[in-house]
């Protein structure tokens, strides 16, 4: 079955400091897409970052970085130099199988808080 | 960059009612159309998948006849909850997808608030 997985409900970091949200994801198949969608109070998604399972570097979107570790089953986002507008609910998405007419699977999702 | 359109933003009604919910896709042809439901702080449930011109896909324990799902063009999908019951108060959001590489995301629009009396 696939499932992402996200453990840490809540988060805190202040201004200007680093912070990782968690995510493992379980699937049987080699071929599949990472995603990470933030959601602030407004409701709205939006499209942070992306990783195929083929990719061999880690990707990279300005603060947002993927922590990609395949053997693990691992895709932790990194966001550097922390701002108060961070502060939403982060959701770790899988697409198995990659193409787009897949939905995505979410995990439960993080909420980040920033402080100054 | 790609833009979908929910509407309405909001929606408050009395029980019995029926709510029609219009996802566009404003610069782009949706092939593919996503439907979703979120409780407050809590993750997106997929409901169900509509491509353009064919019957949309359920997701196990959503009623159909419940979730009206009508996918008539490239660049539209409704969703009706039929006879709405306090129950079925929640946000609910769209995603659309096109035809591209498997790193093209989805678009979402930014969701219904719908709350039944």
């Amino acid at each position: 079955a696939q499932k992402i997985t996200q453990t840490q409900p809540g988060m805190f970091v202040q201004e200007k400091e680093a912070v990782t949200l968690d995510c493992t994801y379980d699937t049987s198949d080699q071929s599949y897409g990472l995603f990470w969608y933030k959601q602030p109070s407004s409701g709205e998604m939006i499209f942070l970052i992306y990783q195929g399972s083929y990719d061999e570097q880690n990707a990279t979107e300005g603060r947002y970085s993927l922590n990609f570790q395949k053997a693990r089953k691992s895709a932790n986002l990194v966001i550097s130099a922390s701002q108060l507008g961070d502060s939403a609910m982060y959701f770790c998405a899988m697409r198995n199988p990659p193409n787009t007419g897949t939905a995505l699977i979410f995990g439960k999702g993080t909420t980040l808080s920033v402080s100054s | 960059g790609a833009v979908v359109s929910q509407h309405p933003s909001r929606v408050i009604c009395k029980s019995g009612t029926s709510v029609k919910i219009e996802c566009r896709s404003l610069d782009f042809q949706a092939t593919t159309m996503f439907w979703y439901r979120q409780f407050p702080k809590k993750s997106l449930m997929l409901m169900a998948t509509s491509n353009e011109g064919s019957k949309a896909t359920y997701e196990q324990g959503v009623e159909k006849d419940k979730f009206l799902i009508n996918h008539a063009s490239l660049t539209l999908s409704t969703l009706t909850v039929t006879s709405a019951h306090p129950e079925d108060s929640s946000f609910y959001i769209c995603s659309a997808s096109s035809v591209g590489p498997s790193n093209k995301p989805q678009h979402f629009g930014d969701g219904t608030r719908l709350s039944i009396l």
